[in-house]
């Protein structure tokens, strides 16, 4: 089946705007992550979702960031006022929660740019 | 830091050559698994090893576990120039969010 897919793949905005980014996870995945990764870094983890609640959010940097998935599959990471410092590609995974330490599935990430 | 640390930075190797890379990690784990990215998109899962295996094979990979030592090392055998890639080791330490060092950004020559 399709793998994990996130739109759009490459963002570009000014300093002070708004943004969302969507992940796709694979159907029937009930565990959804969101990683932020800068470059030459390892990807950091921002919130984990299991099922349509947000079980650990405590990666998220500030109130500037928010995310949802309001049905439980697709989730949506919103940034306002974005700042220069935001710019880094965003990665969401998704895994079988149900298999104990299971292997997570990432997609191939929004590139975000804040000019 | 709950994070591994992959070692070292970066390597640099032949193709067909082996490429030996390592993690270290602090705190007691249930598994440990190795990830590989290319060209900063995102991450593929190479394999996972329980805290109660030693090794484990998968292809051309080998991944060793020593938790007295609290490390790890991944064994690309006949490396190819497919295998250029940065590789990321994931200690589960309990919490369900995976957490990444830096990682080893493998370069292999053809």
């Amino acid at each position: 089946g399709a793998g994990v897919s996130q739109t759009p793949s490459n963002k570009v905005t000014e300093k002070g705007k708004y943004v969302e980014l969507r992940c796709d996870p694979i159907s029937g995945h009930t565990a959804l992550y969101w990683y932020r990764q800068s470059l030459g870094q390892g990807p950091e983890f921002l919130i984990y979702f299991q099922g349509t609640g947000a079980a650990d959010d405590s990666g998220l940097p500030n109130d500037r960031f928010f995310a949802v998935r309001p049905e439980g599959s697709v989730s949506t990471l919103k940034i306002q006022r974005t700042e220069r410092g935001d710019s880094a590609v965003y990665l969401c995974a998704s895994s079988l929660a149900a298999q104990g330490r299971e292997t997570q599935y990432f997609g191939p990430g929004t590139r975000l740019l804040v000019l | 830091s709950q994070q591994g640390e992959e070692d070292p930075q970066a390597l640099s190797i032949q193709e067909g050559e082996n490429a030996t890379m390592n993690c270290s990690y602090k705190t007691s784990i249930n598994n440990l698994q190795w990830y590989r990215q290319n060209s900063g998109r995102g991450l593929v899962h190479l394999i996972l090893i329980r805290s109660n295996e030693r090794e484990k094979h998968s292809g051309r990979l080998r991944v060793t576990l020593d938790t007295s030592k609290k490390s790890s090392s991944l064994l690309i055998t006949a490396s190819r120039a497919a295998d250029t890639a940065s590789y990321f080791c994931a200690p589960d330490t309990g919490r369900r969010a995976l957490t990444f060092g830096s990682g080893t950004r493998l370069q292999v020559q053809p």
